[in-house]
């Protein structure tokens, strides 16, 4: 079975552009979670997804948002990028809104000029 | 909220010889306690989960760790590394009712022949 598949695998933006990220969670899995990996630090959780709603979000500011489709794949919209978003914006999907363990793909790596 | 304190940030040690990562978490609810292992341009592989049950875990490779509730642990152990157990380890908690996932700052296990 395929796991979870993220893309793009890499992307260079510029200050203040828009960027949409995507993320196609495994099989089966209705929950979809987002997170934030700036260099050298530990992932940062952005936001839960389960049945297309949100359920869980991090502190970051309303410039993130996300959605769910009916086909629980996922998008994480970013607007007026800052240097400072420049990270691997990881995906993890799992079966249920609390059941673990979570599977991570491989992640989006967006640099910021 | 819950938080994770990965004590070391840099472990050195030569192959076959045993490692011990260190983990400290702080919760006021009950949490699920786990270990990824982030390989160069990669995403997260779950080592090992405690959920509930026997404290004494034991995850892929030849890792183990071991929850410890009274000094609020779970620290990761193997008795004989090798060059390839070389990465980024992760501990990570969330909570039993949801799944914001609080990662802590990782610990580079290096592996020297």
């Amino acid at each position: 079975d395929a796991g979870v598949t993220q893309s793009p695998t890499h992307l260079i933006k510029t200050r203040g552009q828009h960027v949409t990220l995507r993320c196609s969670p495994i099989s089966g899995h209705k929950s979809v979670s987002w997170y934030q990996q700036v260099l050298g630090q530990g992932p940062q959780f952005i936001f839960q997804y389960y049945e297309k709603e949100e359920r869980g979000r991090g502190n970051f500011p309303d410039r993130f948002s996300a959605r769910q489709f009916p086909n629980y794949s996922s998008e994480l919209n970013v607007n007026a990028l800052l240097l400072g978003d420049s990270a691997l914006y990881l995906c993890a999907s799992s079966l249920k809104f609390s059941n673990q363990p979570q599977h991570f793909g491989d992640g989006t790596r967006l640099s910021i000029l | 909220a819950q938080s994770v304190t990965q004590l070391d940030s840099q472990v050195p040690v030569f192959e076959e010889a045993p490692v011990e990562l260190r983990c400290n978490y702080s919760s006021s609810v009950s949490v699920y306690l786990f270990w990824y292992v982030q390989y160069p341009n990669q995403g997260l592989q779950l080592l090992l989960k405690y959920l509930s049950g026997s404290t004494l875990v034991k995850g892929i490779n030849g890792f183990e760790a071991e929850f410890n509730k009274s000094q609020t642990s779970f620290h990761l152990r193997k008795p004989s590394v090798h060059i390839s157990d070389t990465a980024e380890y992760f501990c990570a908690v969330t909570p039993n009712n949801n799944n914001d996932m609080r990662f802590g700052a990782g610990t580079r296990l290096t592996v020297k022949p």
